[in-house]
């Protein structure tokens, strides 16, 4: 079993839709949590990251984690076809003094494409 | 945001030739820079770490002799294929730690390096 589980999709939706993006993970000492957009041949893109348990909202864009269920989700309102990418969560864990030890666990990102 | 530059975004090059790749943090220092490989839609796979100053450390499988590492400043690591041969042929892509405060734990990553060797 992965560390990190994401359904590939992929995910097609028209547009204006709320889309909703998901991951499981299963090391409990995974602390800090993102969301990465990823453009056909270019790098991930930080949307948005989240410490420990809770909500984030950032535009159109809202972060869930709920860290008893080890589950996060991505929702993004609204979906616009510029918002067609391969989405990536990714989590890392942290030592005592709260430094990440460095290495991302990602998921295997999700394909969504959002037509007009 | 932080900011990661990488550069060339693409290069082709002859069988047995090296290719050197930069990333560079713009607006922050980073302690630590990582490159990725990504296979066509699959996921990135770690290559190796750098820390400024110190050798890079590999992941497992992956040849330090024919990857080199070299992180020389805060600001700028370079990845040189060594030798590169047609399998070599890849999505190189380098990220870095950056910020303060719990921003230092998130990763920025340049816009990547499509490797093509002939």
């Amino acid at each position: 079993q992965k560390e990190v589980e994401q359904d590939p999709g992929p995910l097609s939706v028209p547009e204006g839709a709320i889309v909703s993006l998901n991951c499981t993970y299963s090391n409990s000492a995974f602390q800090y949590f993102m969301w990465y957009r990823q453009y056909s041949r270019k790098g991930p893109e930080l949307l948005m990251y989240t410490y420990s348990s809770g909500n984030k909202e950032d535009g159109r864009f809202t972060a869930q984690v709920d860290k008893s269920s080890k589950y996060i989700s991505l929702f993004i309102r609204d979906s616009q076809p510029s918002d067609s990418a391969t989405y990536l969560c990714a989590m890392t864990s942290v030592d005592a003094g709260g430094t990440s030890y460095g290495k991302l666990t990602f998921g295997q990102g999700t394909i969504l494409t959002v037509h007009p | 945001g932080a900011v990661v530059s990488q550069h060339p975004s693409w290069v082709i090059c002859k069988s047995g030739t090296s290719v050197k790749i930069e990333c560079r943090s713009l607006d922050f220092q980073a302690t630590t820079m990582f490159w990725y490989r990504q296979f066509p839609k699959q996921s990135l796979m770690l290559m190796a770490t750098s820390n400024e100053g110190s050798k890079a450390t590999y992941e497992q499988g992956v040849e330090k002799d024919k990857f080199l590492i070299n992180h020389a400043s805060l600001t700028l690591s370079t990845l040189t294929v060594t030798s590169a041969h047609p399998e070599d042929s890849s999505f190189y892509i380098c990220s870095a730690n950056g910020g303060a405060g719990g921003a230092k734990n998130i990763q920025y990553f340049g816009a990547g390096t499509r490797l093509s060797v002939l």
